[in-house]
């Protein structure tokens, strides 16, 4: 079974449109986050929740809207689209990171995102 | 924010060592060193971790120095399958803010 898996895997759309992209874990973990790789291979934060509440949350333009339903779900809303949205957004979870010590981190697929 | 400095990339052939160091001048007290893997396509792998010394497991090890200033990743004996970008980042529990960077992509030639 897939521990944290994404839909869709990959999602074309034009500017200014709004999409949204699902991310569910099946590892019973406390945290959730959201990063963006753009094709640099920069892999940069934009939101983290523990246990259904905002933790992190980096500068991102306020188009983006994450949305936690349950422990086990984090979506990301994105609306009106625009050209440098085009990216790789990775959905992750840990157990806990509350803990002194760091937590591993466990990855989605990824989605691949093409704003024409 | 704790940063990082690693190579951009690396060439490797089958069999070989691979060493790949990562500078961290201002890591806190509190921070541990992680290593990711990603291959194409896919998201990052946990790989190790460690606070200081030595650590090893079945995949890789990693040394840290008694200054902790720096960390070197080792593969042993890598194959083709081990071509990938490879992420050092500063790691200190809490609420904190991973910061992964751009990585080291490394190409394990035949």
């Amino acid at each position: 079974d897939t521990a944290v898996s994404q839909t869709p895997k990959y999602l074309v759309t034009q500017m200014g449109n709004d999409k949204s992209i699902k991310c569910e874990q099946n590892l019973g973990h406390d945290t959730m986050y959201w990063y963006k790789q753009d094709s640099k291979k920069f892999l940069k934060i934009m939101f983290s929740y523990n246990n259904k509440e905002l933790i992190i949350n980096e500068t991102v333009p306020n188009r983006f809207s994450p949305k936690s339903p349950d422990k086990a779900h984090l979506n990301l809303h994105i609306n009106s689209l625009e050209l440098g949205d085009s990216a790789v957004y990775f959905c992750a979870s840990s157990q806990d990171s509350y803990r002194t010590d760091p937590d591993e981190q466990f990855f989605g697929p990824g989605t691949r995102l093409t704003v024409l | 924010l704790a940063k990082t400095t690693q190579p951009i990339s690396m060439d490797s052939y089958e069999g070989q060592e691979v060493n790949i160091t990562c500078s961290h001048n201002n890591i806190a007290t509190n921070d541990y060193i992680t290593w990711y893997q990603q291959f194409p396509s896919q998201g990052p792998r946990f790989i190790i971790q460690g606070y200081k010394t030595k650590v090893t497991n079945e995949v890789a090890s990693l040394f840290i120095p008694a200054d902790r200033k720096s960390s070197t990743l080792s593969l042993p004996r890598v194959s083709l399958s081990d071509t990938a970008v490879y992420y050092c980042l500063l790691n200190s529990g809490g609420s904190y803010i991973p910061t992964f960077g751009r990585g080291t992509s490394l190409i394990v030639h035949p």
